[in-house]
């Protein structure tokens, strides 16, 4: 079964570093996500992205971050000058399709970024 | 603000104990919700979509009902691998087409053998 992977598993990063999340989406999929989720805090949604541009973006996704899709299967998160705060599991997600037919989101198993 | 709350946030049961899990939520305009399944260290696993009030999904030991204002997620006869943190979600209408999830904080299940 078609998979949403992620990675690293796990990245480990001095505060006020730049970090890239990276995600292959499955690959008919169109519209593609990324959560995160603070240590025994819910899954929070940052952003959204279609057709080359973001789609929409949670308070929560600032100037310290970005999304990229550089080419045709990956899916990057970057977060400028980290902080501790950011240390948290971020989810990629991707969908077959948005708007009426309303595709479930499939998940990746995530990144742990820890922020020394 | 869409809101999701999820009851209880833990519960233990004995295997093939049935029972129910609640998401009550308010959101602007219901696209969809979602029943996901997550296991520790692991992403969301998508379960269930529902749309509409009195629409009802079944999926092995797992039934999802939906209403204008809560969803019940209901697990008969659990099994030990039934055990997971079961999150629900909603998506509202926000005009695009990529419209990100409103997610509870989940219920913790455990399924004593």
């Amino acid at each position: 079964e078609p998979e949403v992977t992620q990675t690293p598993s796990h990245q480990v990063t001095q505060m006020g570093q730049e970090v890239i999340l990276r995600c292959v989406p499955i690959s008919n999929h169109l519209y593609f996500y990324w959560y995160r989720q603070i240590l025994g805090q819910k899954v929070e949604f940052l952003v959204s992205f279609y057709n080359n541009e973001i789609s929409e973006k949670s308070e929560i996704f600032d100037d310290q971050f970005s999304v990229e899709r550089p080419d045709g299967s990956n899916f990057t998160l970057k977060i400028r000058s980290t902080k501790l705060e950011d240390s948290a599991m971020y989810f990629c997600a991707s969908s077959e399709a948005g708007g009426a037919n309303n595709q479930p989101q499939h998940f990746g198993d995530g990144t742990r970024l820890s922020i020394l | 603000e869409d809101q999701v709350t999820q009851s209880p946030e833990a519960l233990r049961l004995q295997e093939g104990e049935s029972s129910s899990l609640n998401c009550s939520y308010t959101v602007s305009g219901l696209r969809g919700l979602f029943w996901y399944r997550q296991d520790p260290g692991k992403g969301p696993e998508f379960l269930f979509t529902l749309y509409s009030a009195g629409e009802e999904k079944e999926k092995e030991r797992l039934k999802a009902t939906l209403t204008k204002k809560e969803s019940f997620l209901h697990i008969t006869a659990p099994k030990p691998e039934d055990s997971a943190t079961y999150l629900c979600a909603v998506q509202a209408w926000q005009g695009g087409g990529a419209d990100g999830l409103t997610f509870g904080k989940g219920t913790h299940l455990i399924i004593q053998p």
